[in-house]
C-alpha cells in the first residue's frame, strides 16, 4: 500500500524542548513538502524538498529545521527558538514533474 | 502577501442544493489550480484540478470553473451531500517556476445540512 505516514499523531513538548516530526513516503516522490495549518490561516510552507540531499524555506521557516538524507524521508525539527509551535502539522509528497500533491495524516503538535 | 484568496471562510447549503466555493488569485503566472478536500484531523485529499488553457473541468458532482481575465475560480458540487461538509482550499502553482510549490488559500468550511 503507497503512502505517506506521519507519526506520531498527537505530540506534546515542554517548552523550551527541540522536537522531530517523521514524514516518510513509499510512492517513489522526488518532492517532499511540510505545511502546518492553524485555524484561520490555511495551509502555510515550512519547507520543501525536490531533490536528496536539497531543501528551500517556505514561508514561515524560522523556528523550524529539516533534512534529506533519504528520499522517502523528510523529518522536521521545531525547534525552542518557534515562538508558536503548537499547530496541526502537515507532510506531502508530489513528482517534480507533477502538481497534484499527496497528504499524510498529520501530526498534532501541543506545547505545554 | 496571499497570492491565493478564500474570501468566505464558511458556507452553509442545504442538502441536494448546489454549492459554489470562490477563490481568487493574484499572480497571472499562476496556470494550474487545484481543488483539496480537508475533514478535521485528517490530511488534504485532492478533488480536482484545471488547466489555465481550460475554462471549465467536470467530474462527477464536482465542476471547477476558470475566469483567467478575472483571475477567478470557483467549485461547484452539485447536489451537495452531508459528506461533502469538510473544509475546501484552492491551490495555485505557477509550472513554469523553479521553485515547484503550491499556494494554498485559508480555506472555506462548507456545511451541508440535511
Amino acid at each position: 500500500d503507497g503512502g505517506i505516514t506521519q507519526s506520531p499523531k498527537y505530540l506534546f513538548r515542554k517548552e523550551g524542548q527541540n522536537v522531530t516530526l517523521s514524514c516518510e513516503q513509499n510512492l517513489n516522490h522526488d518532492a517532499m513538502y511540510w505545511y502546518r495549518q492553524d485555524p484561520g490561516q490555511g495551509l502555510r510552507l515550512i519547507y520543501y524538498s525536490q531533490i536528496v540531499n536539497d531543501f528551500q524555506k517556505g514561508d514561515i521557516a524560522e523556528g523550524y529545521s529539516v533534512s534529506r538524507e533519504k528520499k522517502e524521508s523528510f523529518p522536521l525539527t521545531v525547534t525552542s527558538a518557534q515562538k508558536n509551535p503548537t499547530a496541526f502539522y502537515l507532510c506531502a509528497s508530489s513528482i517534480v514533474s507533477d502538481n497534484e500533491q499527496f497528504f499524510g495524516p498529520g501530526t498534532r503538535l501541543t506545547v505545554l | 502577501d496571499q497570492q491565493v484568496k478564500q474570501n468566505s471562510p464558511s458556507l452553509s447549503v442545504q442538502e441536494g442544493r448546489i454549492s459554489i466555493l470562490n477563490c481568487d488569485y493574484t499572480n497571472s503566472m499562476f496556470d494550474y489550480f487545484l481543488w483539496y478536500k480537508k475533514y478535521p484531523a485528517e490530511g488534504p485529499t485532492f478533488l480536482i484540478s484545471i488547466s489555465s488553457i481550460k475554462d471549465k473541468n467536470e467530474d462527477g458532482r464536482f465542476t471547477v470553473f476558470l475566469n483567467k481575465s478575472a483571475k477567478h475560480l470557483s467549485l461547484h458540487i452539485v447536489p451537495s451531500q452531508p459528506g461533502d461538509s469538510a473544509v475546501y482550499f484552492c491551490a495555485a502553482i505557477d509550472r513554469g517556476s523553479t521553485l515547484g510549490r503550491l499556494y494554498f488559500g485559508r480555506g472555506t468550511q462548507l456545511t451541508v445540512w440535511p
